[in-house]
């Protein structure tokens, strides 16, 4: 099956320093999408990019869909201690019908 | 408006038993799905469905049987259990052809 390479595997951060994350694939993606989790909860998304080269943010969140379709970033800047958790990339194939699949998830600390 | 709701919260099995995860959602969505998370491996999709009385497999469906009688409802079923299926289960729901799965708060089994 697909699979996607989610970078880096943690992150041990000051609080309002800028991240940045990323996956890649070895497979064409059609949409994109990035989810957070906080403990004991399901994941919830935060941002969904659809074309290739697109570039979307959501407050302090940016995201970019790679000209390749196999790979998007996720930036956040100015981290505050909410943003604490673990974000992982989530790629559709087209046509979509098998479901999404995850990256591994790259676990955010804030060290205040 | 619930969302997705799934229960048990927390499930304790011994080797061999057999029980059903559910997950409900009322948002009137089409597809539903099941997927386990462990640790360092993300989200993996176990079983789908598009609709009622259709379902499918995912990456990895081995161990799981799931049926779809009604749109709102998406059980899982672990037939005979194996310390292998200790995991964190989690069901998501969206419309048919979008890419908004919405989550529940996840299922936390231990198979001893």
């Amino acid at each position: 099956g697909q699979q996607l390479n989610q970078s880096p595997q943690s992150m041990f951060i000051q609080e309002g320093e800028d991240v940045s994350m990323n996956c890649t694939s070895s497979s064409i993606f059609n949409t994109w999408l990035w989810y957070k989790q906080d403990p004991g909860e399901g994941p919830v998304l935060l941002i969904a990019l659809y074309k290739a080269g697109e570039l979307t943010s959501n407050g302090r969140l940016t995201a970019q869909f790679g000209i390749t379709r196999k790979d998007s970033f996720l930036n956040i800047s100015a981290s505050i201690p909410s943003d604490v958790g673990i974000y992982f990339c989530a790629g559709l194939p087209w046509g979509g019908a098998d479901g999404l699949t995850f990256g591994k998830g790259t676990h955010l600390i804030i060290q205040p | 408006n619930a969302g997705v709701t799934q229960t048990p919260k927390f499930q304790v099995l011994k080797t061999g038993q057999s029980m059903t995860l559910q997950c409900a959602q009322d948002m009137n969505h089409e597809y539903m799905s099941w997927y386990r998370q462990d640790p360092g491996m993300g989200l993996r999709l176990i079983h789908y469905s598009v609709g009622a009385g259709i379902t499918d497999q995912g990456e990895v469906p081995n161990g799981y049987n799931v049926s779809r009688s009604t749109t709102e409802d998406f059980p899982l079923r672990l037939l005979s259990a194996a310390p292998s299926q200790t995991s964190v289960y989690f069901c998501a729901s969206s419309y048919v052809g979008t890419d908004t799965q919405y989550f529940g708060p996840g299922t936390r089994l231990t198979v001893l």
